[in-house]
C-alpha cells in the first residue's frame, strides 16, 4: 500500500513556463516532506523541504506548497530551465523509533523542452 | 557533495552466488541507509543503521543483511541472489535522524542477476 503516491509518472513543459509536480499522501502521522532530484547514473539529491507547520517553503525557482487538509504538496519551479529535466521523487517522514526515516514516492519524469 | 562512495558500480552475477555491496563515507554521519530503486515502485528502504553495530530492517529487508563493523562502512549482502533482486541499489547517509538532516545519496550500484 503506497503511503505517497506521485500520479503523474512523466511530465513535459515548454521553457520559461512553470512546472508542477504532484505528489498525495496517506499517512497523517507524516509531518516532514521533501523533493529530491535525480539525473540518470547519479543518486538522488535533496532539493527542498517543508515541516507540516508550515504551507509554503520557497528557495529561489522552486516553491514547495503543502495542503494538510488534502494530504497533497506540490513542488512548482518557475521558469523552468532544460537543466531541470529530471527524475523528481517526493518523499514524507513522521517520527518513528527515534527517527524520521523517509518513505518516497514512485518519482516524477521532468523534460522540459527548449 | 557528501563524502560516499558505493562499490562496484556495476556488478553482473548469477542466481544463487551470494553479493555483496560496499558503501564507504567521508562525512562521519551516524546514520546509513541502502535503498533499492526499481521502475514503477520509486526508492524502497532495504536495511539502515543508526550506529556500530545497530542496524534495523526496512520494508523490502527480505534476502538482505547488513553489517556495521565501523562507522564509514556500510555492507549490503544477499546471501543467495535471485533475478528479482536485480536493481539499482543506493546507500545514503545523514548526520542525525531529524527533520533537519536530508539524506545524502552515493551515485548507485547496478546489479544484474542472470
Amino acid at each position: 500500500d503506497q503511503q505517497v503516491k506521485q500520479n503523474s509518472p512523466s511530465l513535459s513543459v515548454q521553457e520559461g513556463r512553470i512546472s508542477i509536480l504532484n505528489c498525495d499522501y496517506t499517512n497523517s502521522m507524516f509531518d516532514y516532506f521533501l523533493w529530491y532530484k535525480k539525473y540518470p547514473a547519479e543518486g538522488p539529491t535533496f532539493l527542498i523541504s517543508i515541516s507540516s507547520i508550515k504551507d509554503k517553503n520557497e528557495d529561489g525557482r522552486f516553491t514547495v506548497f503543502l495542503n494538510k487538509s488534502a494530504k497533497h504538496l506540490s513542488l512548482h519551479i518557475v521558469p523552468s530551465q532544460p537543466g531541470d529535466s529530471a527524475v523528481y521523487f517526493c518523499a514524507a517522514s513522521g517520527l518513528s523509533g527515534g527517527s524520521y526515516i523517509p518513505t518516497f514516492g514512485r518519482g516524477t519524469s521532468l523534460i522540459v523542452h527548449p | 557533495d557528501a563524502g560516499i562512495t558505493q562499490s562496484p558500480r556495476h556488478k553482473v552475477t548469477e542466481t544463487g552466488t551470494p553479493v555483496t555491496l560496499r558503501c564507504h563515507q567521508t562525512e562521519n554521519h551516524r546514520y546509513m541507509y541502502w535503498y533499492r530503486q526499481d521502475p514503477g515502485h520509486g526508492l524502497r528502504l532495504i536495511h539502515y543503521s543508526y550506529g556500530v553495530k545497530d542496524t534495523d530492517k526496512g520494508e523490502v529487508s527480505d534476502g538482505y543483511s547488513v553489517s556495521r563493523s565501523k562507522t564509514e562502512d556500510f555492507l549490503l549482502t544477499l546471501e543467495s541472489a535471485t533475478s528479482s533482486q536485480t536493481s539499482v541499489y543506493f546507500c545514503a547517509i545523514s548526520q542525525n535522524p531529524g527533520q533537519n538532516s536530508p539524506l545524502h545519496f552515493g551515485n548507485g550500484t547496478r546489479l544484474t542477476v542472470t
